[in-house]
């Protein structure tokens, strides 16, 4: 087995600021994901990473940057956070076998006043 | 690209009855499917991942049933207890590339003891 461990758990922003956000997984899995949920929305990709220093943009990379520094780790940065911001961030990485399967992370929770 | 769309978006059952959750998608493409559960202030858990070989998959009181001609996924939780409530996502992935999954809305459960 393995675990996905995000830091921090919660981040308070300040409008304009940048935060980083950042994302370990030792389960040896090439691909790992940033999701952004909303309440009522499901979940948004904003860039996944097949391989170290590999980045693919999803649909909502717009006001993000992300960095696959290693194998193991993929951190995302808000590049300006907008007021009154709530959503959760969720970091998962992907096995290449059978199952195919997505595994993720315990979410970052942000909060932009 | 790929639409998935998920109901109902919310779901109260009384303790031993069962609860259906739907997702319909639209791209034939698409192999891969997957259940999770997400408890609040956690990560997505995942309850089962089914491939497009597959009609139907029963597991410890959840069953999936996957209609390929219809593009239809659902899922069953059989004599629902109140641990089961939570949110509960379908996603979907095709075969093709390195896979962007697309996820539904999701369906909050609430189990009525």
């Amino acid at each position: 087995g393995g675990i996905i461990t995000q830091t921090p758990k919660f981040l308070i922003g300040q409008e304009g600021q940048k935060l980083t956000l950042k994302c370990q997984q030792n389960f040896n899995h090439d691909t790992m994901y940033w999701y952004r949920q909303d309440s009522g929305k499901g979940l948004r990709l904003i860039y996944y990473s097949i391989t170290e220093n590999d980045l693919q943009k999803g649909d909502l990379s717009e006001g993000y940057d992300a960095s696959r520094e290693k194998k193991s780790s993929f951190s995302l940065t808000v590049t300006s956070a907008q007021k009154n911001e709530m959503a959760v961030f969720l970091c998962a990485s992907r096995s290449l076998g059978p199952q195919d399967t997505q595994y993720f992370g315990p979410g970052t929770r942000l909060l932009v006043l | 690209g790929e639409q998935v769309e998920q109901r109902p978006p919310h779901l109260s059952v009384p303790e031993g009855d069962s609860a259906v959750i739907i997702c319909t998608y639209t791209d034939s493409a698409t192999a891969y499917f997957y259940w999770y559960k997400q408890e609040p202030g956690a990560g997505l858990q995942l309850l089962m991942s089914v491939f497009s070989n597959v009609d139907r998959k029963e597991e410890q009181g959840l069953t999936v049933l996957l209609n390929k001609k219809d593009k239809q996924l659902s899922l069953n939780l059989t004599a629902a207890h109140p641990g089961d409530s939570a949110v509960y996502f379908c996603a979907v992935g095709s075969n093709t590339g390195y896979q962007n999954f697309y996820f539904g809305k999701g369906t909050s459960l609430t189990v009525i003891p």
